[in-house]
């Protein structure tokens, strides 16, 4: 199953984008890139999901390296209900999800 | 649409007892997890459903058990808690097993087990 590393942290400024970055060099083919992320105290939440082609939705952007060894999720202007920590997965065949330890990403006002 | 619930919120166990989480989903999902995440850490997956009348082991599946009672509930039970299993439980479901289809999770239990 492949594997991804992520930064332990980041800090934003308010209303500032924020790219939050992940690699993952041992990708396969039909690995999908996903993106959750977790506030305090709750369960993680879908933010954002891809194969190949940049995605965005009402969230987030979701931009793909074209190699695919890289992804970068972009919140183009981050606000204090950002602070999460971000986790990137790629779900193994069975969609099962193998979570690391994320990226707290914290927002200064 | 109330998506994933759980029951209960918050519990406190002895060791040695034993309980049931229940876990359900008014999506009409074909497959549902069960994770646990302890301080500071990932979640980890423990069993999961890939559809009704299935069960599989995930990553850490030693002292549960687990029902897929129906397409809607799934539930996890230990049978003798012990104070390793103190953590915050986290049900999920999706669509299927395909790699395109997102996660729901459901709010958590807090089992703590003195």
């Amino acid at each position: 199953d492949a594997k991804t590393t992520q930064p332990n942290s980041m800090e934003s400024n308010e209303e500032e984008p924020v790219h939050l970055p992940c690699n993952h060099s041992t990708i396969s083919g039909t690995d999908y890139i996903h993106w959750y992320r977790q506030l305090p105290s709750q369960g993680p939440e879908y933010v954002i999901h891809g194969l190949t082609s940049n995605v965005n939705n009402r969230m987030a952007s979701l931009a793909i390296a074209e190699d695919r060894k890289s992804s970068t999720l972009i919140l183009h202007r981050a606000t204090l209900r950002d602070a999460a920590v971000y986790y990137c997965i790629l779900p193994n065949t069975g969609n099962q999800f193998y979570f690391g330890t994320g990226t707290s990403l914290t927002v200064i006002p | 649409n109330a998506g994933v619930t759980q029951t209960p919120k918050f519990q406190v166990l002895k060791t040695g007892q034993s309980m049931t989480l229940q876990c359900a989903q008014d999506m009409n999902h074909n497959s549902m997890y069960w994770y646990r995440q302890d301080p500071g850490m990932g979640l980890r997956l423990i069993y999961y459903s890939a559809s009704e009348g299935t069960t599989d082991k995930g990553e850490v599946p030693n002292g549960y058990n687990v029902s897929r009672l129906n397409k809607r509930e799934f539930s996890l039970r230990l049978e003798s808690a012990a104070p390793s299993q103190t953590s915050v439980y986290f049900c999920a479901s999706s669509v299927g097993r395909n790699r395109a289809y997102e996660q729901y999770f459901g709010p958590g239990t807090r089992l703590t087990v003195t």
